[in-house]
């Protein structure tokens, strides 16, 4: 079966601008995490969905957003973008958000 | 914090020697733990799992040992191959396992 699929694969932005990356989960899974990775702080979790709720948030600003649809894909928001906030965002699915998590491809966004 | 990709710790092997990966998580509430490879330009990658109830797990060429008095995960490569090359990252999670956190991760090196 398809795996977790991330759009875009690539973002270059402005600072100031907002971004809007999306998440396609495993079929049938109704858990989405996001996660940002940089070289300074690692894998650090964002937020958790589930059946279109937010469950769990991670230490960052109000810039950054998420949502859940009812067929479980996830989007997430960054407004007002920092050259900070570069990074590689991954998005990761499961059944239920008790395990088994498999991980997308992630977005690469450069903020400039 | 430590950097991802640049300054993370490396452990050079040759192939088919075995590797040992280590790995001290934080928090003693954490009851499941997870093992990732991330190759370049990938997102991470599910390697074995294990909950707090169990001591060992093995999968195939891998074995997971976790040691709750100490607080420390290991991660076990059988015959490693050059294809094992990546970065690995433990994490742990807890109950409800909805958010994980991530170690820094170790480079693994194979030479031919």
């Amino acid at each position: 079966k398809a795996g977790v699929t991330q759009t875009p694969r690539y973002l270059i932005k402005t600072r100031g601008q907002q971004v809007t990356l999306s998440c396609s989960p495993i079929s049938g899974h109704r858990s989405v995490s996001w996660y940002q990775q940089t070289p300074g702080q690692g894998l650090q979790f964002l937020f958790e969905y589930f059946s279109e709720t937010q469950r769990n948030k991670g230490n960052f600003p109000g810039r950054f957003s998420g949502r859940q649809f009812s067929n479980s894909r996830s989007e997430m928001n960054v407004s007002t973008l920092e050259l900070g906030d570069s990074a590689l965002y991954l998005c990761a699915s499961s059944l239920a958000g008790s395990g088994g998590y498999t991980f997308g491809s992630g977005t690469r966004l450069t903020v400039v | 914090g430590e950097s991802v990709g640049l300054h993370l710790p490396t452990l050079s092997v040759q192939e088919g020697d075995n590797s040992i990966i280590n790995c001290a998580y934080s928090n003693s509430a954490s009851d499941y733990f997870i093992w990732y490879k991330q190759e370049s330009g990938k997102g991470p990658q599910f390697i074995i799992d294990i909950r707090s109830n169990m001591d060992k797990r093995q999968g195939q060429r891998v074995t997971v040992l976790l040691n709750k008095t100490v607080k420390h995960l290991s991660l076990q490569i059988a015959a490693t191959q050059p294809g094992d090359s990546a970065v690995y990252f433990c994490a742990e999670g807890g109950p409800g396992y909805s958010t994980l956190t991530f170690g820094k991760g170790t480079m693994l090196l194979v030479s031919p």
